[in-house]
């Protein structure tokens, strides 16, 4: 297994540019999320989704938007990149909560360094 | 809302000392799971441990340890003997995991953790 995985690894963009960036899990878990990590900020919830079709927004959602067509895929997009996104993404996966087994431990990508000049 | 407080910023030791991490979480509710993750400067999170809060026992894992104390809403990490390779931030995180949809994590702002030979 390959795990998750995330592309690109790194990215500058412009103001104003858009761009996806990728993510993969190959485990078939139904959950999965994106977070994006500031310098002495912990990481944040972006979106997450339950399942294909079925997703919400987290903490952080302005200026960003997710589709999940598939178990595997969830892809973040970023539209009108501002600098404000300067940041690192990772995107996680984990099996889901169930009552008798409780929330699971969620495993992470290797992120995406994200710089907007 | 749920919120993780990791008041220490910034941990120097030697190698060989004891060092330990603490967590302080709040919720409202009495369903939740505790987490601990390390960061390498690899950049990769590694997950180390989860805790349901119904279970208070204390764990051990060679040289990791983990004190969960609901009186005081405390989650602390003990590091015995330290490393170099221990040098790391390490995040605590909390799910309240009530419903599917409240599986996703809450994280802390981190300690960075430095071992110096």
């Amino acid at each position: 297994n390959a795990g998750v995985t995330q592309t690109p690894k790194f990215r500058i963009l412009k103001i104003g540019q858009s761009m996806t960036l990728q993510c993969t899990q190959d485990m078939n878990h139904n959950y999965m999320y994106w977070y994006r990590q500031d310098p002495g900020m912990g990481l944040k919830l972006i979106y997450y989704s339950v399942g294909a079709g079925i997703t919400d927004k987290g903490e952080v959602p302005n200026g960003y938007n997710v589709s999940r067509s598939t178990t595997e895929d969830f892809p973040l997009r970023l539209e009108l990149a501002a600098p404000s996104q300067t940041s690192v993404y990772f995107c996680a996966s984990s099996y889901p909560y169930l009552r008798r087994q409780g929330a699971y431990e969620q495993y992470f990508g290797p992120g995406t360094r994200l710089t907007v000049t | 809302a749920q919120k993780v407080t990791q008041a220490q910023t910034e941990i120097s030791v030697v190698e060989k000392e004891d060092v330990t991490l603490d967590c302080v979480y709040e919720t409202r509710d009495t369903t939740y799971y505790l987490f601990w993750y390390k960061q390498p400067p690899s950049g990769e999170l590694v997950f180390l441990i989860r805790r349901n809060s119904f279970d208070e026992q204390n764990e051990i894992s060679g040289r990791y340890s983990w004190n969960f104390q609901k009186s005081t809403s405390s989650f602390n990490f003990t590091i015995t003997a330290s490393q170099v390779v221990d040098s790391a931030v390490y995040f605590c995180a909390l799910s309240e995991g009530y419903t599917g949809a409240n599986s996703k994590l809450t994280f802390g702002k981190g300690i960075t953790l430095s071992v110096r030979p």
